[in-house]
């Protein structure tokens, strides 16, 4: 049973271009909602983290998006550059819940010069 | 900065062989967590250590073991080490006990049980 849940496992878009990745969850309990950016052989890195008492969170060219009603979160990259390229996880965490963190399978976003 | 280093890098195990991956972390983070990773998966979070003295188990504890050493030093041991058990291992960190804080990671040590 998968409580995050990245539908699309890749995707590419031209330089310049915005990049959109989708992530949906099932676990009404879930709180605290996070990004993270991973190139080959190396470990996640953070990017971008949304509470749920909220509805968006901006940081420079990252934007997340978070639907309550919907279960539904999104990542938007603008402008995507080359160096975007690598795998994006999103992942959940519950309160009480020790910050334990549900990870989605991943998306591998592709920026084409 | 060196944040969370995990050591080794790499491994190849024998089936039946034991091993112990060793994590530790410079940012006096109170949790910490060890996580695999397969082809095609998310990270699966195996034990956690919300802590220093504290661990308990995660989505796939079974066929390890973990030990929190002290507040800096988390370690994960494979008792008898099994094929199913070739995976990317990544350790984490996160710093205050409540309130919403990322995890930090460590760049995995990627393990190979034949």
């Amino acid at each position: 049973d998968q409580q995050v849940k990245q539908n699309s496992p890749s995707l590419s878009v031209q330089e310049g271009r915005i990049s959109i990745l989708n992530c949906d969850y099932t676990n009404s309990m879930f709180d605290y909602f996070l990004w993270y950016k991973k190139y080959p052989a190396e470990g996640p890195t953070f990017l971008i983290s949304i509470s749920s008492i909220k509805d968006k969170n901006e940081d420079g060219r990252f934007t997340v998006f978070l639907n309550k009603s919907a279960k539904h979160l999104s990542l938007h990259i603008v402008p995507s550059q080359p160096g975007d390229s690598a795998v994006y996880f999103c992942a959940a965490s519950a309160k009480g819940g020790s910050e334990k963190l549900v990870f989605g399978k991943g998306t591998k976003l592709t920026v084409n010069p | 900065n060196a944040g969370v280093t995990q050591t080794p890098k790499f491994q190849v195990l024998k089936t039946g062989q034991s091993m112990t991956l060793q994590c530790a972390q410079d940012m006096n983070h109170n949790s910490m967590y060890w996580y695999r990773q397969d082809p095609g998966m998310g990270l699966r979070l195996i034990y956690y250590s919300a802590s220093e003295g504290t661990t308990d188990k995660g989505e796939v504890p079974n066929g390890y073991n973990v030990s929190r050493l002290n507040k800096r030093e988390f370690s994960l041991r494979l008792e008898s080490a099994a094929p199913s058990q070739t995976s990317v291992y990544f350790c984490a960190s996160r710093g205050q006990v409540e309130g919403n804080q990322p995890q930090h990671f460590g760049d995995g040590t990627r393990l190979s049980i034949l």
